[in-house]
């Protein structure tokens, strides 16, 4: 079975300032894709970075980055430079072997201006 | 990225009555389709997975005559919710993935349902 862990149901950062989300999985599958989305009031949610597996250069979209460490199954989101328009759910999501996307139960970050 | 409407986006109705929410691909054709529940401050719940053309298959515990699923064409898919009652209020959510893509899926913007 495949499971994604996160870890902190809530976090806060000052504006300007650098804050790191933690997110950890589990699957028996060699190859997969992992997620990290952003939920914001609206409820909309957004794709903020993704990750193969097969590639060990860390994903990077602007101020978002990944820690991706595939021998200890853990894919951490970095987000710098903390704007007001980043509070939001955030969840981190894993994909393989053809099945729906699954979530970790998601992270609430507060920016403090 | 690739764009999912749902309509309507808030619906209010009478215990008993059905309603429908439609989710669309607008700009890539979605081979599966996938609706979610959720629950406020909680994660996304999979109610059931889609292909264009064929049966849903639903989650264990999701009843599958209450929550109907259609996924008439690559880029439409619905969602009706018979005989309504106010235990079925909650926030619906769609998305569609890409065939052969790296498995992301796009979300449309969610319809919230609210049984009197």
């Amino acid at each position: 079975a495949q499971t994604v862990t996160q870890s902190q149901p809530e976090m806060s950062v000052q504006e300007a300032e650098t804050v790191t989300l933690s997110c950890t999985y589990d699957t028996s599958e060699s190859d997969y894709y992992l997620f990290w989305y952003k939920q914001p009031p609206s409820r909309q949610m957004i794709l903020v970075i993704r990750q193969e597996a097969y590639k060990q250069q860390n994903a990077t979209e602007n101020r978002f980055s990944v820690n991706f460490q595939k021998a200890a199954k853990s894919f951490s989101l970095k987000i710098s430079d903390s704007q007001l328009g980043d509070a939001a759910m955030y969840f981190c999501a894993l994909y393989s072997g053809n099945t729906p996307l699954v979530f970790g139960k998601g992270t609430r970050l507060s920016v403090i201006a | 990225g690739a764009v999912v409407s749902q309509h309507p986006s808030w619906v209010i109705c009478k215990s008993g009555t059905s309603v429908k929410i439609e989710c669309r691909s607008l700009d890539f054709q979605a081979t599966t389709m996938f609706w979610y529940r959720q629950f406020p401050k909680q994660s996304l719940m999979l109610m059931a997975t889609s292909n264009e053309g064929s049966k849903a298959t639903y989650e264990q515990g999701v009843e599958k005559d209450k929550f109907l699923i259609n996924h008439a064409s690559l880029t439409l898919s619905t969602l009706t919710v018979t005989s309504a009652h106010p235990e079925d209020s909650s926030f619906y959510i769609c998305s569609g993935r890409l065939a052969g893509g790296p498995g992301e899926q796009f979300f449309g913007p969610g319809t919230r349902l609210t049984v009197l």
